[in-house]
């Protein structure tokens, strides 16, 4: 099965800072990686597909990038509701395997 | 408008059965893979199965491998989860989500499945 390894698992950060999340995977997946934003109670929600690609309706201060093994996900300017819990999803294989996620918190 | 609604969730005993629902509505649903993602309490998101467009392929998480059963009806735009044999661990919040080109979109609000005892 492919690993995923998020980091950090949390983070604080004050609105307007630049935020950047890790995902790596024990083995190379391409470009076949998404990450998704979940707000307590709520559904997750789609951000970014094939490691970069933006989703439509998605504001354009998230971007994604990497292939391979390692991949990011950039928030470059933290909003109010940024605030979520933040997980990448590997799409090559077989179970498909989440991140363990990643707490945005305010500072 | 794209639309999953689950259902089906519940309180069941260990050992117990029980079976989710996932009805589509707002696109072509036999045209997409579908799956079945889980949620624990305060807990990440697990990968519990797929189904593909037209029934050929399932996959299973090892951890549901045995008890679970994804199956869909293309006619009635509905996904299913038949779930065997539950157990503690299965205590989760159950989503449905359509599987598109390297992504899960839409998911559905989610049904709680509570096993105890």
């Amino acid at each position: 099965d492919i690993q995923m390894t998020q980091s950090p698992s949390s983070l604080s950060a004050s609105v307007g800072d630049r935020v950047t999340i890790t995902c790596r995977a024990s083995q190379g997946i391409g470009n076949d990686l998404g990450w998704y934003q979940q707000k307590p109670g709520k559904a997750p929600k789609r951000l970014i597909y094939g490691a970069s690609s933006l989703q439509s309706g998605v504001p354009s201060r998230f971007s994604g990038s990497g292939s391979g093994t390692e991949f990011t996900l950039t928030i470059s300017s933290l909003q109010p509701e940024d605030f979520a819990i933040y997980y990448c999803l590997q799409h090559n294989d077989y179970p498909r395997t989440f991140g363990q996620g990643t707490k945005v918190e305010i500072k | 408008e794209v639309q999953l609604v689950e259902s089906g969730g519940g309180l069941v005993k260990p050992g117990g059965s029980l079976r989710l629902s996932c009805a589509a509505s707002g696109f072509t649903f036999s045209s997409y893979s579908m799956n079945w993602v889980r949620q624990a309490p305060g807990k990440g998101l697990e990968w519990v199965s797929s189904i593909s467009s037209s029934n050929g392929y399932v996959h299973y998480a090892d951890s549901v491998k045995g008890r679970f059963t994804i199956s869909r009806d293309n006619a009635k735009n509905s996904l299913y989860l038949q779930m065997n044999s539950l157990r503690v661990e299965d205590t989760a919040v159950y989503y449905c989500a359509r599987e598109r080109i390297l992504l899960f979109d839409p998911w559905g609000q989610g049904t709680l499945v509570t096993v105890s005892s």
